[in-house]
């Protein structure tokens, strides 16, 4: 059974700071890996996906890694802002997807 | 990218009674996914329901509990019968289009 940990768990920083979110599984047979953003009370927001093939996706100011051997996902977010303030779940998928348990971001003025 | 509908958007239900939350995708999709989100925690997958099929149930959750309907590509239902204030979470629906899986807004249940 997958198993997924986000560290930390929650983090708050100040805007303009460059940050990174860790996520590690325990099952390295995965097809893909998709970093979801959650705001509260809303649904979840699909932001990288990373193909098992693959070793790092890049979308504006998020990066993210994927160390497939290891069972490690990065999420790098360079200059943040109040606006990044969200969950950030990490998701791998073989035949279904399991999601992490999140590191909550707060992105001070 | 895809469109998801999910409604109602939030309900307070009383003990005992069942909700049905609707989900409808803006195109045809092989497999939709039912989750639960209870609070504070993550996404636990419910059910996954493909077209023309029975939904194929994760440990821990039953049909009598959680009936699903999949009528057709689009459009799928989530039951949740009987309930009771353990059942208070966000419910959500999900489908993928490629590799990437999108997600409705989420139905947040209370129960009282």
């Amino acid at each position: 059974k997958q198993e997924v940990t986000q560290i930390p768990a929650a983090l708050s920083v100040p805007e303009g700071e460059n940050l990174v979110l860790n996520c590690s599984f325990t099952d390295s047979a995965i097809y893909n890996l998709q970093w979801f953003r959650q705001d509260p009370g809303k649904g979840l927001t699909s932001l990288l996906l990373i193909q098992s093939s693959q070793r790092e996706q890049t979308s504006g100011r998020l990066n993210a890694s994927l160390d497939k051997s290891s069972g490690r996902s990065t999420l790098y977010i360079a200059a943040s802002q109040p606006g990044d303030s969200a969950t950030y779940l990490c998701a791998p998928s073989y035949q279904k997807v399991t999601f992490g348990t999140g590191t909550k971001l707060q992105v001070i003025p | 990218s895809a469109v998801i509908s999910q409604k109602p958007s939030r309900d307070i239900c009383q003990r005992g009674t069942s909700l049905t939350i609707q989900c409808q995708v803006d195109s045809q999709v092989t497999m939709m996914f039912w989750y639960r989100q209870q609070p504070g925690q993550s996404l636990t997958l419910i059910a996954t329901a493909n077209q023309g099929s029975e939904a194929t149930y994760e440990s821990g959750f039953v049909i009598d509990k959680f009936p699903i309907s999949r009528p057709n590509l689009t459009f799928s239902t989530l039951t949740v019968s009987n309930m009771s204030p353990e059942d208070s979470s966000i419910y959500l629906c999900s489908a993928d289009r490629g590799d990437i899986q999108y997600f409705g807004a989420g139905t947040r249940l209370s129960v009282l």
